[in-house]
């Protein structure tokens, strides 16, 4: 079975721009979060999906949204780029279950580079 | 708010040396703990859980038990390899009173683990 796929893996764009990532859950995972990492330190929490409806928000400000599809996947879009966003952004699809869905499957995320 | 301490880094071991990176948290109830392993240009990998106190868990080697009374979550393993070479985070996440958790995780800041031949 293929894992969590993101796209692009590596893109380069400038302050002031938006950019568009994208996260493809495993097959029957209905739940996405992402997250974002910067170099140095742990990720940090953005957003939850489940079922097309949000379920949670990080600290973020509001350059920064998501939506998911009716199929699960999911995109992250980031709008009025700063140099602050560059980072490695990881997307994570989990199965929710009655116990909760408390066992998330990482892509190997999309590293963003701001100039 | 909930936060997840480790050990500050790095660690840089010798080949089949005792591996230990400390791991504490701070939280309003009983979360799930785990710890993640991310190696170079890759994303993260779950390495192990535990999901109630006294909880073990393992893989590969490595073992991290769930203490309650010390809010911890240790890793360890015994004999290190070249290949062990990473960054460790620990993590933890809750389940509301529903059982139903959002995926969620709250992550330490990581530690890099060198280990040379």
């Amino acid at each position: 079975d293929a894992g969590v796929t993101q796209s692009p893996t590596h893109l380069i764009k400038t302050r002031g721009q938006q950019v568009t990532l994208r996260c493809s859950p495993i097959s029957g995972h209905k739940s996405v979060s992402w997250y974002q990492q910067v170099l140095g330190q742990g990720p940090q929490f953005i957003f939850q999906y489940y079922e097309k409806e949000e379920r949670g928000r990080g600290n973020f400000p509001d350059r920064f949204s998501a939506r998911q599809f009716p199929n699960y996947s999911s995109e992250l879009n980031v709008n009025a780029l700063l140099l602050g966003d560059s980072a490695l952004y990881l997307c994570a699809s989990s199965r929710q279950t009655p116990r909760g869905a408390n066992v998330l499957t990482f892509g190997a995320g999309s590293r963003l580079t701001v100039l | 708010g909930d936060s997840v301490t480790q050990m500050e880094g790095p660690v840089t071991l010798s080949e089949e040396a005792f591996l230990t990176i400390n791991c504490t948290y701070t939280a309003t109830g009983y979360p799930s703990l785990f710890w993640y392993v991310q190696y170079p240009g890759e994303g993260l990998q779950l390495l192990l859980k535990a999901t109630k106190a006294d909880d073990k868990g393992s893989n590969k080697g490595f073992e991290a038990t769930y203490r309650k009374e010390t809010t911890s979550f240790h890793l360890e393993k015994g004999s290190v390899q070249v290949s062990d070479s990473a960054v460790y985070f620990c993590a933890l996440i809750f389940t509301n009173a529903g059982g139903t958790s959002y995926g969620k995780l709250t992550f330490g800041q990581g530690t890099i683990l060198t280990v040379h031949p």
